[in-house]
């Protein structure tokens, strides 16, 4: 059981450039979230879903999209980017909306 | 707006002492609090979590109390271990329809020295 695993853990791309983020949970959770946390801010939430073949907006949702194709999967895409988006993104997954299990993390560079 | 804050920004103390974090919130329609602790480099794990109608809840050396009609909650940690320094934040859930979306503080630093 690896819980909740992200893929990579790393990236540098350029500015314009595109890129897919990978969630993945084995615990059969219906939520998933992705999140963003910079330095001295709380984490914000990106978008979120609620279920297989459902994705919503969160806090900041601007400049990324998300599939949620398998209820195992949560993908975030950059499709152009942009070095406001330099972060540590966050991972996520709760069985029903109280406790959520974290992923380990991607710190993606953006220069 | 939905906003949690946290304070203080960041604490020292030294092992076995003890200490209390706080977090005021003004989430509406509130569902839940929680405390998460996390380590420099991870992911958040979550410590306790509250409803509405919970006052406080343990889990080992950490005690979080909330009080609904001060819009206020406590995370008490006791006999600190250097295993303890970690960022700590306080997340609160507003329901929107089907939905919790939360709301997470800007945590508190804590460094427990020797």
């Amino acid at each position: 059981n690896a819980g909740v695993t992200q893929t990579p853990k790393f990236r540098v791309l350029k500015t314009g450039q595109s890129m897919t983020l990978l969630c993945a949970q084995d615990m059969n959770h219906e939520y998933m979230y992705w999140y963003r946390q910079d330095p001295g801010m709380g984490l914000r939430l990106i978008h979120y879903s609620v279920g297989e073949g459902t994705t919503a907006k969160g806090e900041v949702p601007d400049g990324y999209n998300v599939s949620r194709l398998k209820k195992q999967n949560f993908l975030l895409g950059l499709e152009s980017a942009a070095p406001s988006q330099t972060s540590v993104y966050f991972c996520a997954s709760s069985p029903e909306a109280y406790e959520q299990y974290f992923g380990p993390g991607t710190r993606l560079t953006v220069t | 707006k939905n906003q949690v804050e946290q304070s203080p920004q960041s604490l020292i103390i030294l092992e076995g002492k003890n200490c209390t974090l706080q977090c005021n919130y003004t989430v509406s329609p509130f569902s839940n609090l929680r405390w998460y602790k996390q380590d420099t480099g991870r992911g958040p794990v979550s410590l306790t979590i509250m409803t509405f109608s919970e006052n406080t809840k343990s889990n080992g050396r950490y005690t979080a109390t909330l009080d609904a009609d001060t819009k206020q909650s406590s995370l008490h940690i006791t006999a600190s271990q250097l295993s303890d320094s970690a960022s700590y934040i306080c997340v609160v859930s507003a329901q929107a329809g089907g939905s919790y979306i939360p709301t997470f503080g800007r945590g508190t630093s804590l460094i427990v020295h020797p």
